[in-house]
């Protein structure tokens, strides 16, 4: 399709649970990146793939969260042992790689730990 | 440390009238800037870029100026319409756009009065 899906749109966990996030990229393209919106306006990139190789990880805290994409599957994005502090919308962005203008990002996942 | 950064966190501009959204940064190794706009519970789309080698983009009533000595960039939207009411966000990065993470400024709210 000509969008990014992310799925589901809200999800809800209490502390400690496990969030796992789930994102289409646009077909054909190669580049996938996650990102964290915590307050309002401010994104954090978190990683990055080219196909199902992790391209730039430099986002990614080292504890509790993961990634994969995987050949045929929609990337995802887990948190284990969710905190307060993960609230955030989490969307997912894809590229055609270089050469592009910047890239498609999905309507994205807002995690609420409660 | 914010390495981009968008001072106004609003802006309010009448119907017909010029918008102008500003955006600094700090890190000389960015060679790409890029503008996305953001309505309420969507991911951004991408409006506008610039590559470092060139100081103005235009795209219809969007044009993206860069004054790489001055580290700044600035968007013109003219006329603005109430349709262009969003937030708009300024990302730069290293080694081209579309591979590479962006790094965000934290956003204007543009209110386009009728």
């Amino acid at each position: 399709g000509e969008e990014v899906a992310q799925t589901p749109k809200h999800l809800v966990r209490g502390e400690g649970q496990k969030a796992k996030l789930y994102c289409a990229p646009i077909k054909g393209h190669s580049y996938v990146f996650w990102y964290q919106q915590v307050l309002k306006n401010e994104f954090k990139f978190l990683i990055s793939f080219q196909n199902e190789n992790v391209f730039d990880e430099t986002g990614m805290p080292k504890e509790r969260f993961s990634a994969k994409c995987l050949p045929n599957s929609p990337c995802s994005l887990e948190i284990q042992a969710t905190k307060l502090e993960d609230s955030a919308v989490y969307f997912c962005a894809s590229s055609q790689g270089a050469g592009a203008y910047g890239y498609t990002f999905g309507s994205g996942t807002r995690l609420t730990v409660v | 440390d914010q390495q981009v950064k968008q001072n106004s966190p609003s802006l309010s501009v009448q119907e017909g009238r010029i918008s102008i959204l500003n955006c600094d940064y700090t890190n000389s190794m960015f060679d790409y800037f890029l503008w996305y706009k953001k309505y309420p519970a969507e991911g951004p789309t991408f409006l506008i870029s610039i590559s470092s080698i060139k100081d103005k983009n235009e795209d219809g009533r969007f044009t993206v100026f860069l004054n790489k000595s001055a580290k700044h960039l600035s968007l013109h939207i003219v006329p603005s319409q109430p349709g262009d009411s969003a937030v708009y966000f300024c990302a730069a990065s290293a080694n081209g756009g579309a591979t590479n993470k962006l790094i965000f400024g934290t956003g204007t709210l543009l209110a386009v009065q009728p």
